[in-house]
C-alpha cells in the first residue's frame, strides 16, 4: 500500500518563475490538502481539493493555484516566484467519508528554494 | 479562525525521563486533536490523535489527554528515548464554510540526551 507520493524532491527556481509541484495521495484516500513550512515553523494550510474542486482556502494569495484530477492527484502552482516562498511544500491525503473526523498524512516534500 | 498555541517551544530531557507538551486552541467546535512527530528533512508523522468524546488514550509510550472545558490538550511521552528527539506539532481543526481545515502549532523541539 503506497504511502503519499509528491514530486519532486527539491527544487530551486529564480524570482519570477513559475513552479508545480506533484503529489499522489494514499491509496484509498480522496482529498488532499497542501501546506507551506518555512523553516522552524508549522505548516500553514494553502488550500484543499475535493472531488477535483478547490473547497477551502488559506491565507496566500491568488499566485498559488492548484488542480486535482480524477485519480485523486494534484498539483500545486505557484506563479511570479518570490524569495520569500522559499519553504518545504507539503502534500497531505486523508479520506472524507462525511463525518468530522479524519486523519491526514503527509507526502516527503518538496524542497523548493527561490534564488 | 482557530488559533493553536504550543508551548514550550524546547525541552530538554534525560534520557527515561518524561516529558510533557501542552497546547490550547480556541474553536470550541474543534473535535479532533492529532500529534506529529517531524524529524529533521523529513514529513510529520501522525503518532497519536484524540476525539472529543474521550479524554485520554494511551499508544505504548505516549498519551494524549484532553480537556474540553478548558480547551487544552497534552502529548506524554514516558520513558524517553534518544530516537524520541524530534518537532512535535498539535494541530485543531478549524471549520469554515462547512468544511474543516487543520491548523498547526508552532512546534515543540524536544531534545533527549542519553
Amino acid at each position: 500500500d503506497a504511502g503519499v507520493t509528491q514530486s519532486p524532491t527539491h527544487l530551486i527556481k529564480t524570482r519570477g518563475q513559475q513552479v508545480t509541484l506533484r503529489c499522489s495521495p494514499k491509496s484509498g484516500h480522496d482529498t488532499v490538502s497542501w501546506y507551506q513550512q518555512a523553516l522552524g515553523q508549522g505548516p500553514q494550510f494553502i488550500f484543499q481539493y475535493y472531488e477535483e474542486e478547490e473547497r477551502q482556502r488559506g491565507n496566500f494569495p491568488d499566485r498559488f493555484s492548484g488542480h486535482q484530477f480524477p485519480n485523486y492527484s494534484s498539483e500545486l502552482n505557484v506563479n511570479a516566484l518570490l524569495l520569500g516562498d522559499s519553504a518545504l511544500y507539503l502534500c497531505a491525503s486523508s479520506f472524507d467519508p462525511g463525518t468530522p473526523f479524519y486523519e491526514q498524512y503527509f507526502g516527503p516534500g518538496t524542497r523548493l528554494t527561490v534564488t | 479562525g482557530e488559533n493553536v498555541e504550543q508551548h514550550p517551544s524546547t525541552l530538554s530531557v534525560q534520557e527515561g525521563d518524561s516529558a510533557v507538551i501542552k497546547c490550547t486552541y480556541s474553536d470550541s467546535a474543534s473535535n479532533y486533536f492529532p500529534w506529529y512527530k517531524q524529524e529533521l528533512g523529513k514529513r510529520p508523522q501522525l503518532i497519536i490523535d484524540i476525539r472529543s468524546n474521550v479524554g485520554e488514550k494511551k499508544d505504548q509510550r505516549i498519551a494524549v489527554t484532553l480537556n474540553k472545558t478548558a480547551k487544552h490538550f497534552s502529548l506524554h511521552i514516558t520513558e524517553t528515548q534518544p530516537e524520541d528527539s524530534a518537532v512535535y506539532f498539535c494541530a485543531a481543526p478549524s471549520w469554515s464554510t462547512g468544511f474543516q481545515k487543520l491548523v498547526f502549532g508552532t512546534g515543540t523541539r524536544l531534545l533527549v540526551s542519553p
